[in-house]
């Protein structure tokens, strides 16, 4: 299995409070990825990295912030949480050469009260 | 711009009957086209992928599909399902190039139910 850790795995939390999330790899991998999974909606991309600092929005971005500082760690923000962040996070990464394929990690459950 | 359509969202089968997940894109480019499988509380797991080349494509425990590009689909078979192919699986393409940044867009999941 690929390297990738998530942090934390569960996290209860309130309306209108920051929330960070951390994703951590040992693939040197090039790409990271973040993803929200929500019942009838399948995985929808919310921002990814195509190196250190360098980020770029995905198709649900809006209220969401990310920073990549090291190859290693990708970090999603919540600035103000809301109940419709409410979500499973997941965590992708990929080389960026050839025919690539995104490697999973284990999940965030968050839950926005 | 690409797009997946997964055609059921909740397949049921019997143990060691066919299983057949449907799944349709549409890609303004020559897609990659990949079978990811997701068990309770986990993460997604690849099963299989089509790049170039052969059109069949053979993955992990027993699946397989075949890419046919004249219907645009990459529906995922196995012969005999297993009680422990309970899962849901996401289909998903992207486009063949660095350009696309190598972002997946996925289906909406079929989740399959195998009953003893």
């Amino acid at each position: 299995d690929a390297g990738i850790t998530q942090s934390p795995r569960h996290k209860v939390t309130e309306t209108g409070t920051p929330v960070t999330l951390r994703c951590h790899q040992t693939e040197n991998h090039r790409y990271m990825y973040w993803y929200r999974q929500d019942p009838g909606h399948g995985l929808r991309l919310i921002h990814y990295s195509y190196g250190v600092k360098d980020t770029d929005k995905g198709e649900v971005s809006d209220g969401y912030s990310v920073s990549r500082s090291k190859t290693e760690d990708f970090l999603l923000t919540l600035e103000s949480a809301t109940s419709s962040q409410t979500s499973v996070y997941f965590c992708a990464i990929a080389p960026g050469v050839g025919t690539d394929t995104q490697y999973f990690g284990p999940g965030t459950r968050l839950t926005v009260l | 711009a690409q797009s997946v359509t997964q055609l059921g969202s909740h397949v049921s089968v019997s143990e060691g009957a066919l299983v057949l997940l449907r799944c349709n894109y549409s890609s303004s480019v020559p897609p990659y086209l990949f079978w990811y499988v997701q068990y309770p509380n986990q993460g997604l797991q690849l099963l299989l992928k089509y790049t170039t080349g052969a059109t069949l494509v053979k993955g992990i425990n027993g699946f397989e599909a075949e890419f046919k590009k004249s219907e645009t689909s990459f529906h995922l078979t196995k012969p005999s399902a297993h009680m422990s192919d309970a899962a849901e699986y996401f289909c998903a393409v992207r486009g063949n190039s660095g350009g696309s940044n190598y972002k997946l867009t996925f289906g909406k999941g079929t989740l399959l139910t195998v009953n003893p």
